[in-house]
């Protein structure tokens, strides 16, 4: 069953740090992968997404992300992280369903807190 | 343009109870998901709707239900309320359906809390 896996519950990083969330799937063919982060008491607002093309892939906020065929892995990464990095960041792939339809599979979440 | 709206942003219901909750999706987008959030089980998905149409249903009791209107309104009801159904809910909204590329926005959510 397709799946994705987020080892890292919580992170901590100094402000103006590097950050590298981690992110792995299991999925027979190409997938469609998202990074997702959510803000307390808010929903889920979309930083990047990959499904073809050049492996690296840039989003919102500063963000990137690597596509790693050999590896399985979509990691998140940002050079230089700001205090209000502060959140939870989900990483998703993006399912075709029997019989139509289509849904997001989510990792467990990282948590990630920025130290001032 | 106008982001994907859910109400009512906060319920308060008790055991035994139904409750419906609403999303309004982004203009233009005709299909509507829903998840379910809660700290142990995480990120679920609960059923999509396109055209009115249920297209998938996630691993949910039948007490969880939904429609979809002509205008791409959704309302999702979940009856006989449990205490394991509070979470937050969170409506996406997206251009099409079957298109595991075409991106999903979210709403701000609902947080059901079950007394």
């Amino acid at each position: 069953a397709q799946s994705v896996t987020q080892p890292d519950i919580h992170i901590t990083v100094s402000e103006g740090a590097s950050l590298e969330l981690r992110c792995n799937y299991s999925y027979g063919a190409t997938p469609y992968l998202f990074w997702y982060v959510q803000s307390p008491g808010q929903g889920l607002q979309l930083l990047l997404k990959y499904f073809s093309g050049d492996t690296l892939v840039q989003g919102i906020k500063g963000f990137e992300a690597e596509f790693k065929r050999s590896q399985s892995s979509f990691n998140l990464r940002k050079p230089s992280v700001h205090w209000s990095d502060a959140a939870e960041y989900f990483c998703a792939v993006g399912l075709s369903l029997t019989g139509g339809g289509n849904k997001l599979t989510f990792g467990t979440g990282t948590q990630l807190k920025v130290e001032l | 343009k106008a982001g994907v709206t859910q109400t009512p942003r906060y319920l308060i219901k008790t055991r035994g109870q139904q409750v419906t909750l609403s999303c309004s999706p982004i203009s233009g987008h005709r299909s509507v998901s829903w998840y379910q959030q809660t700290p142990g089980q995480g990120l679920q998905f609960l059923f999509e709707y396109f055209s009115e149409t249920q297209r998938n249903k996630g691993n949910f009791p039948g007490r969880f239900s939904g429609r979809q209107f002509s205008n791409s309104r959704s309302e999702m009801n979940v009856s006989t309320l449990e205490l394991g159904d509070s979470a937050l809910y969170l409506c996406a909204s997206s251009r099409t359906s079957g298109d595991p590329g075409d991106t999903q926005y979210f709403g701000p959510g609902t947080r059901l809390t079950v007394l």
